[in-house]
């Protein structure tokens, strides 16, 4: 069974330093990653994915993460946070299938704080 | 364009009503979903919509009841519901595809079982 951990509940960064949010992931293919970031009673907003090829992979507002199979790790990082990034962010594995939708699993979420 | 519409934002009731979520897509995605997260949890899995067809339920409790009228729209109706569901209902949609699928999120509907 596949499975995403997420070994940071709570994170804590000052404004303008660089960050990075763990993930670990157990799958027994090759994983469809994301990840999402959650503000307080919103939904989710896909930051970036990796499905194959570059194992550095952009995404949106400054984010990046990197993919690395031989520690079955896609860490998140940004390289100067601002005061609008406090959420919670979740790392998934997406569906695996030949065919037909299937839901995401989730990590346990890490709450990042920003100091001032 | 990459939106999931939900409606109502907030929804409030009692263990006697019957209310409906409603969520719409049109980015021509084949595959619904819907999602329930509690308070300072991860989003779980209820329900998946493909091609208007239901395909998986996680054994959700039948007060729970979802409808797909058309590839656009997604209703998940609610009946004699208990204060522990109380919570943030998600929906999201992908192009169904399987496999390299994106999920998109709406941005739930809050609900609150008295």
């Amino acid at each position: 069974a596949q499975s995403v951990t997420q070994p940071d509940i709570h994170i804590t960064v000052s404004e303008g330093a660089s960050l990075e949010l763990r993930c670990n992931y157990s799958y027994g293919a090759t994983p469809y990653l994301f990840w999402y970031v959650q503000s307080p009673g919103q939904g989710l907003q896909l930051l970036l994915k990796y499905f194959s090829g570059d194992t550095l992979v952009q995404g949106i507002k400054g984010f990046e993460a990197e993919f690395k199979r031989s520690q079955s790790s896609f860490n998140l990082r940004k390289p100067s946070v601002h005061w609008s990034d406090a959420a919670e962010y979740f790392c998934a594995v997406g569906p695996y299938s030949g065919g037909g939708a299937d839901g995401l699993t989730f990590g346990k979420g890490t709450h990042l704080i920003i100091q001032p | 364009d990459t939106e999931v519409t939900q409606t109502p934002k907030h929804l409030v009731m009692g263990m006697t009503n019957k209310k409906s979520l409603k969520c719409e897509q049109h980015m021509g995605h084949r595959a619904m979903y819907w999602y329930k997260q509690k308070a300072k949890k991860p989003p779980e899995l209820m329900f998946v919509y493909s091609y208007e067809k239901l395909s998986i339920n996680e054994s959700v409790p039948s007060r729970f009841s979802p409808e797909c009228p058309n590839s656009s729209l997604l209703n998940l109706h609610l009946h004699a519901l208990q204060p522990e569901d109380s919570a943030l209902y998600l929906c999201a949609s992908s192009q169904g595809s399987g496999g390299l699928d994106t999920q998109y999120f709406g941005p739930g509907t809050r609900l609150t079982v008295l």
